[in-house]
């Protein structure tokens, strides 16, 4: 069974600043798909960056960048110039390739330090 | 149109009532899901619907019984529910269910059974 873990329930980081989120997980596939996800207290779900498992390149989406390990099995989130709207918890998420059915971390509460 | 529309946005209901909760979408979208949130926790599947059919039951109790009349639209209807029931719940689609496009959420449905 796939596994996703954030290890890190908090985490707090000055505005402007550069903060990266940790995320691992294990699974036996080749194919598959990696997410951040981000829910701020309005609760909605929010896809942030996708990684696909084949692909070498780090995804980037304008301030958020990743950076995965394959082999390591990591996959954890950058975010540049932190900004207040950042706040909120963020979800690492795993999907095998051949179903999108959804594993979620736990999750990591971020705060943004005016 | 790239929402995903769930209504009601809060609901309160008694150990006896039956209620439904809907979702809507119009992306075209071939796979609909719902999602139980408890507070600080990462959504946990119910149920996955794939062109209409359901696909997976994550061996949700059968006081939560879902449909999908159309490819747009999904119910979840509820009756005789519990306490621990009250929950945030999540409806997403995702354009296909055989890759890993990630999910657009609904702002879900908040919960309480008293």
């Amino acid at each position: 069974a796939q596994t996703v873990t954030q290890s890190q329930p908090e985490m707090s980081v000055q505005e402007a600043e550069t903060v990266t989120l940790s995320c691992t997980y294990d699974t036996s596939e080749s194919d598959y798909y990696l997410f951040w996800y981000k829910q701020p207290p309005s609760r909605q779900m929010i896809l942030v960056i996708r990684q696909e498992a084949y692909k070498q390149q780090n995804a980037t989406e304008n301030r958020f960048s990743v950076n995965f390990q394959k082999a390591a099995k990591s996959f954890s989130l950058k975010i540049s110039d932190s900004q207040l709207g950042d706040a909120a918890m963020y979800f690492c998420a795993y999907s095998p390739g051949a179903n999108s059915k959804l594993t979620f971390g736990k999750g990591i509460t971020l705060s943004v330090r005016p | 149109d790239t929402e995903v529309t769930q209504t009601p946005k809060h609901l309160v209901m008694g150990m006896t009532n039956k209620k439904s909760l809907k979702c809507e979408q119009h992306m075209g979208h071939r796979a609909m899901y719902w999602y139980k949130q408890k507070a600080k926790k990462p959504p946990e599947l119910m149920f996955v619907y794939s062109y209409e059919k359901l696909s997976i039951n994550e061996s949700v109790p059968s006081r939560f019984s879902p449909e999908c009349p159309n490819s747009s639209l999904l119910n979840l209807h509820l009756h005789a529910l519990q306490p621990e029931d009250s929950a945030l719940y999540l409806c997403a689609s995702s354009l296909n269910p055989s890759f890993g496009f990630g999910y657009t959420f609904g702002s879900g449905t908040r919960l309480t059974v008293v």
